[in-house]
């Protein structure tokens, strides 16, 4: 079975440009969940999704990321336009129940906003 | 301060025990978890114990907790240089989604 995957495994960009991130959960995970490590730091809740639907985006840090998760399969996350506070790991994570379920991660994006 | 606070580097020789520590401030925290990220993967689920309890042992882990210093620590009898790696403290409430609170994260070094 193939885990969680993440798309791209790098990316370097220019403040002020775009970036979109992908994330393919576990087939069949309904739940799915962003997470962000900006270098050195804890690693921080970002959103979860139950199937298409934004269950909790209490840690979006603000109007210039959005995430979808159309017909409640893959998941993009898009930062438009990106700053320099932007750069960090983003991983993304899936489970198959909404409690105590093992959370299963991808092995994340790094962002580097020059 | 940060929620969930564990010290940065370990360095350890390959056959002696490691012992990593964590501290939290949530007293309501219900399950504390210990997360390992080897180079270039995601976030591995290693063990984790619920808040009733005083110890968890798993092969070569044991996680300690004391509630009342709210102090969590994991354990690695015999460590071995594939034990390398990023380990994260995390803890949780009961309710809600049970999404984890991490601190950021011990870098365990195993020498020859």
């Amino acid at each position: 079975e193939a885990g969680v995957t993440q798309f791209p495994s790098h990316s370097v960009i220019e403040k002020g440009q775009t970036v979109t991130l992908r994330c393919d959960p576990i087939s069949g995970h309904d739940n799915l969940y962003w997470y962000r490590r900006v270098m050195g730091k804890e690693i921080k809740f970002l959103l979860h999704f139950v199937k298409e639907s934004k269950q909790d985006e209490s840690g979006m840090p603000n109007n210039r990321f959005l995430a979808e998760r159309t017909g409640g399969t893959y998941s993009t996350l898009k930062v438009q336009p990106a700053e320099l506070e932007d750069s960090g790991v983003y991983f993304c994570a899936s489970s198959q129940k909404t409690g105590l379920g093992e959370q299963f991660f991808g092995p994340g994006t790094r962002l580097t906003v020059l | 301060g940060e929620d969930v606070e564990q010290s940065l580097f370990l360095s350890v020789r390959e056959g002696d025990s490691s012992v990593i520590n964590c501290t939290y401030t949530d007293s309501s925290s219900t399950y504390l978890y210990w997360y390992k990220q080897e180079p270039g993967a995601g976030l591995q689920l290693l063990t984790y114990i619920f808040s009733n309890m005083d110890m968890k042992q798993d092969q070569r882990l044991t996680v300690l907790l004391n509630k009342k210093d709210k102090h969590l620590s994991l354990r690695i009898a015999d460590t071995q240089t594939g034990d390398s790696a990023i380990y994260f403290c995390a803890e949780s409430m009961s309710g809600g989604s049970y999404i984890p609170t991490f601190g950021r994260g011990t870098s365990l070094i195993v020498h020859p």
